[in-house]
This record gives structure tokens, sequence and C-alpha cells, in this order.
């Protein structure tokens, strides 16, 4: 069975300081997908990234970055020089092989907050 | 190209009411899946449907329910409305395909629809 584990609930930073967010996942897959995506009080999930799992090449966009290590089965997401429009709940996913579908599981999120 | 949309934002029903949920997916996308977030269960999914055809299914009772049309477009329904139903209910739009030499997914969320069950 597969499953998505942030273990950081909340977090609480002021501006311009780092902040990396945690994403551990289970999975009996070999091809699987994982995404980060963004819910500010809006509600809408705002795409950020989405990896394969045989891609394990770091990626940086910008002030965001992402580590993703199959041997520690981690995704997690860093923000460099925090601002305050970064405060959002931010949700790592899973998506399994494309026989599953496109079913994903959802981690419990991470509520980040970047004070001024 | 559009993103996903879902009519409408916000509804409010009455407990015992139906309501029925829309959404639209990105052009080309032919999956489409449903899910509910609340505070205390956080993202759960509901269903998928692909080519008109429901091809997974979440753990929620029979009440929920849904369908795809010929154009992609989807709906969901739920009947008898208790109120644990009262969510955000979001819908994504999916696609697979190959980029060099590599498969991936796109997944990409609509606004979501805000229920409140009274």
């Amino acid at each position: 069975a597969q499953k998505v584990t942030q273990a950081q609930t909340e977090i609480s930073v002021v501006e311009k300081e780092d902040v990396t967010l945690d994403c551990v996942y289970e999975t009996r897959d070999t091809t699987y997908y994982l995404f980060w995506y963004k819910q500010p009080p809006s509600g809408e999930l705002v795409f950020l990234i989405r990896r394969n799992s045989f891609d394990e090449q770091n990626e940086i966009s910008g002030r965001y970055s992402w580590n993703f290590q199959k041997s520690t089965s981690s995704f997690n997401f860093t923000i460099t020089a925090s601002q305050v429009v970064d405060s959002a709940v931010y949700f790592c996913a899973l998506s399994e092989g494309e026989t599953s579908g496109s079913r994903l599981t959802f981690g419990e999120g991470t509520q980040l907050t970047v004070n001024p | 190209k559009a993103g996903v949309t879902q009519t409408p934002r916000y509804l409010i029903k009455t407990r015992g009411q139906q309501v029925t949920l829309s959404c639209s997916p990105i052009s080309g996308h032919r999956s489409v899946s449903w899910y509910q977030q609340t505070p205390g269960q956080g993202l759960q999914f509901l269903f998928e449907y692909f080519s008109e055809t429901q091809r997974n299914k979440g753990n929620f009772p029979g009440r929920f329910s849904g369908r795809q049309f010929s154009n992609s477009r989807s709906e969901m329904n739920v009947s008898t409305l208790e109120l644990g139903d009262s969510a955000l209910y979001l819908c994504a739009s999916s696609q697979w395909g190959l980029a060099g030499g590599s498969s991936y997914n796109e997944q990409f969320f609509g606004p979501g629809t805000r229920l409140t069950v009274l």
C-alpha cells in the first residue's frame, strides 16, 4: 500500500530564512510519480513539481529546490530566502504506475508560515 | 490552454438533500479524479474516471457517485447529504505521456467546490 508522510505539521520562519519541508513515501511499485502542491488560503492546489521514479536528478526552480533520494524514499522541498507569499499549506503526493491509474495519495500537509 | 474548471465554487445544502458538482478538465486530458478535503481527514481520493469508465474508487459510501461524459467532463453526485459531507471537493485533470524517453504523469487541480451542509 502506498503512503506519504509529512512529519512536520507546522513550520514558522522569519522572512529570508531557508526552510526545508520533508516528505517520506512508501510504495511497492518500481514506477511511481511524486508531486508537490501548494495550497494557499483560497484552497486551490497549485502544482509545483513532479518527478518520476527513474529520474533522481535534483531540480532547482528559482528559490525552490527539490531533493529526491530513492535510497531513503524521500522527496524533500527547500525554499531559499523565504517570503511572506510562500505562506501556505504544502502537500507531497504519490501516484503509482499507469496501471494503477491517476490516484494520488497525499501526505498530511505542512503549514508554512513566513513572518515578516 | 485553459485550466481545470469546477462549478459551482460554493454551495450550501441541508441534510438529506443531494448535490451535483461539475468538473471540466484541461483540453486533451482524459482522466478526471475527485478528492474530498476536510480538516480532520485531509485529502482523500473519491474516484477516478477515464474514458467514461470508473477506473479507481476510494473508500467512500455509495452515496458518492460520479460519471464522465464523452468530452471528458465529469460530475460527482452526493445523495442524502450528511453534516460530515461538508468539505472542499477538488477535481484533478490528468494525462500520461512520454517525454525525452521517460514517462510522465501530469495532474492539475481545479479551484474546488466548497460544500457546506447545514
